[in-house]
């Protein structure tokens, strides 16, 4: 239980151009989500923290007209990188909290991001 | 703020041998997250540790936590190839809040 389903899985995109990742929690209803970003070889940075209905709370340093994140409904939070660089290039992550009995947190399955 | 580090960030080990990975955490934390991430994909939920002298056991890890000295560690008994991967921590400091991550340790398991 508690699966959220991200996707796209891979993505190439041209600079400028905008790419949509979609974060859907399948059995559970997600009022909060976490995305995050993750560098080569490095940990898992916050960006940003949506919840359903309202504004999304970014973390100091990220573009919030860059990084869209909207939460429409219980079940799906998405972000859209907007103008995106070869420096966007990244894995993204999201993350919903679940009860303790299923981990406390369940994860996507991340989005690799190239930029070209 | 609570701030989480992890040490070693790189460890290479021989089959059959022992080792511990540290993290310490900077505040109070209200639970400690492990978690193990294989190349190009997600994280995987290890064990969630609730109160001070927690400890978890699941085949060749175990988890502890200290909160008095607000220490956790991971500890791999005998270890073996398929436990190569990069290993988090990761404290919160309330219920439901925000993950703070450790940097991540990469393990290296050598036959």
């Amino acid at each position: 239980g508690a699966v959220v389903s991200q996707h796209p899985s891979r993505v190439i995109c041209k600079s400028g151009t905008s790419v949509k990742i979609e974060c859907r929690s399948l059995d559970f209803q997600a009022t909060t989500m976490f995305w995050y970003r993750q560098f080569p070889k490095q940990s898992l940075m916050l960006m940003a923290t949506s919840n359903e209905g309202s504004k999304a709370t970014y973390e100091q340093g990220v573009e919030k007209d860059k990084f869209l994140i909207n939460h429409a409904s219980l079940t799906l939070s998405t972000l859209t990188v907007t103008s995106a660089h070869p420096e966007d290039s990244s894995f993204y992550i999201c993350s919903a909290p679940t009860g303790l009995e299923r981990g406390g947190y369940t994860f996507g399955s991340g989005t690799r991001l190239t930029v070209v | 703020e609570l701030k989480v580090e992890q040490n070693p960030l790189f460890l290479s080990m021989q089959e059959g041998k022992n080792y511990t990975i540290y993290c310490n955490y900077s505040t109070t934390s209200d639970r400690l997250y492990w978690y193990r991430q294989d190349p190009g994909k997600s994280l995987e939920s290890l064990f969630v540790l609730l109160s001070n002298g927690a400890v978890k056991q699941e085949g060749r890890l175990m988890a502890s936590l200290d909160t008095k000295a607000r220490l956790s560690t991971l500890h791999i008994t005998a270890a073996v190839h398929d436990l190569s991967a990069t290993y988090f921590c990761a404290g919160q400091e309330t219920s439901g809040s925000r993950l703070t991550f450790g940097e991540g340790t990469q393990l290296t398991v050598n036959p």
